[in-house]
């Protein structure tokens, strides 16, 4: 079955330092998208990026978080100067036309010290 | 805006029997999808079951089944025969169509712990 993948599983990063967290959506997906999950705490939509552009964003997706697909296969996060708060599960979610039809990536835990 | 909400902090099963994990939802939107997703400890999310605002019939995947009540606005998830492997977090999440577009957002509630008791 095809498979939503994101490295890495786990990055610790400076408080300040920029991180980048990748994503291979499945290939014949049209709709992306990027979520966050503070550690026990309910699931958070970041980001969702649909024909090479930012479709809809959160109140969370200030301007020290950026989205890009740069060669047609990944998709990446990129925040630019992390804070502690920053450090949560990122999870990527790919959709095909299905109105249903997600596959979520096994996320990356990202840790900001 | 929507809304989604869990009320059951943790819940407690024995082994083998039934157990109802709640959600309830709040949109002004006619069409709709609720979903349920499983999220064990090793953190990974597991899609479980969707219904569709205009479905007839309530959903159900083996031992998953959702409990559709449009008028309550309540989508309550059905784990019969309840297996050790069931322990984890439960996450009931919502998808409208607002002004006949969407790129998919969903909207997800607190979550519930489920624990199974052998």
């Amino acid at each position: 079955e095809p498979e939503v993948t994101q490295t890495p599983s786990h990055q610790v990063t400076q408080m300040g330092q920029e991180v980048i967290l990748r994503c291979v959506p499945i290939s014949n997906h049209l709709y992306f998208y990027w979520y966050r999950q503070i550690l026990g705490q309910k699931v958070e939509f970041l980001v969702s990026f649909y024909n090479n552009e930012i479709s809809e964003k959160s109140e969370i997706f200030d301007d020290q978080f950026s989205v890009e697909r740069p060669d047609g296969s990944n998709f990446t996060l990129k925040i630019r100067s992390t804070k502690l708060e920053d450090s949560a599960m990122y999870f990527c979610a790919s959709r095909g036309q299905t109105f249903y039809s997600y596959t979520f990536g096994s996320g990356t835990r990202l840790t900001v010290v | 805006a929507q809304k989604i909400t869990q009320t059951q902090p943790g819940m407690f099963v024995q082994e083998k029997e039934a157990v109802t994990l709640d959600c309830t939802y709040d949109t002004s939107d006619p069409s709709y999808g609720l979903f349920w997703y499983k999220q064990p400890s090793s953190g990974e999310m597991i899609f479980l079951i969707y219904q569709g605002s205009y479905d007839q019939q309530n959903a159900t995947e083996g031992r998953y089944s959702l409990n559709f009540q449009k008028a309550r606005k309540s989508a309550n998830l059905v784990i019969s025969a309840s297996q050790l492997g069931d322990s984890a977090m439960y996450f009931c999440a919502m998808r409208v169509v607002s002004g006949g577009t969407s790129y998919g957002k969903l909207t997800f509630g607190q979550g519930t712990i489920l624990t199974v008791h052998p």
